[in-house]
């Protein structure tokens, strides 16, 4: 019975380049959240996803960032041409179902560096 | 003002101590209240949901006070593994957004 999974859990890029960044939620899970963590920080909400639907980017950043759950295979987070600013945690959490009473389970995050 | 605020401390205490918590947030339509915990760079992990009616697990206990918007968290007999930081969380039922807290640090020191 995995837990949700993130790949890569680390992933440095050069500035300009592009990251993708994994998910795969628990089994029999359909939700999907993005947070991101700056060092020292709380988590800051990004986009939340259901199946081939994105619910709810109200966290993400209106450019270079992109989030996807297709029908098969796992979330992804892209951001493309990073900046320095990007460097930080990226978590991915899945639910049950979308209401907010079901808790949420974290993955192990992804550590992103922009050198 | 924050949503979800949170006094970052760090609270230091010894072990066997008791340790409260608290919390406040800002949207009257909150419906869901957890406090999660986070060890050094992993993942949040649930401890547990907070119900008006108060609750408790173990040397845990919740409050919530919906009149003050206040969400409250005691530990009692603190042990050196308790030692993390201690998230407060809020959503809004029927909406998707979970907002979290900045955090507390607690260090449990022998």
């Amino acid at each position: 019975n995995a837990g949700v999974m993130q790949n890569p859990r680390h992933l440095v890029r050069r500035r300009g380049q592009e990251a993708r960044l994994r998910c795969s939620p628990m089994k029999g899970h359909s939700h999907v959240y993005w947070y991101r963590q700056l060092p020292e920080e709380g988590l800051k909400f990004m986009v939340y996803l259901q199946k081939e639907n994105i619910i709810d980017e109200s966290g993400m950043p209106k450019e270079r960032f992109s989030a996807e759950f297709p029908k098969e295979g796992p979330s992804i987070l892209r951001i493309q041409q990073v900046v320095r600013g990007d460097s930080a945690a990226y978590f991915c959490a899945s639910s049950l179902s979308g209401q907010g009473r079901n808790e949420q389970f974290f993955g192990p995050g992804t550590r992103l560096t922009v050198l | 003002r924050k949503e979800v605020e949170q006094d970052p401390g760090p609270f230091n205490v010894p072990e066997g101590a008791t340790v409260a918590f608290n919390c406040t947030y800002s949207n009257s339509a909150s419906q869901s209240f957890f406090w999660y915990r986070q060890d050094c760079r992993k993942e949040p992990k649930l401890l547990m949901s907070v119900y008006s009616s108060g609750n408790e697990d173990g040397r845990f206990t919740a409050q919530l006070n919906r009149a003050s918007q206040d969400i409250s968290l005691l530990i009692r007999d603190s042990k050196l593994s308790d030692s993390a930081t201690y998230l407060c969380v809020v959503s809004r039922t029927g909406g998707f957004k979970t907002i979290f807290g900045a955090g507390t640090r607690l260090f449990v020191k022998a």
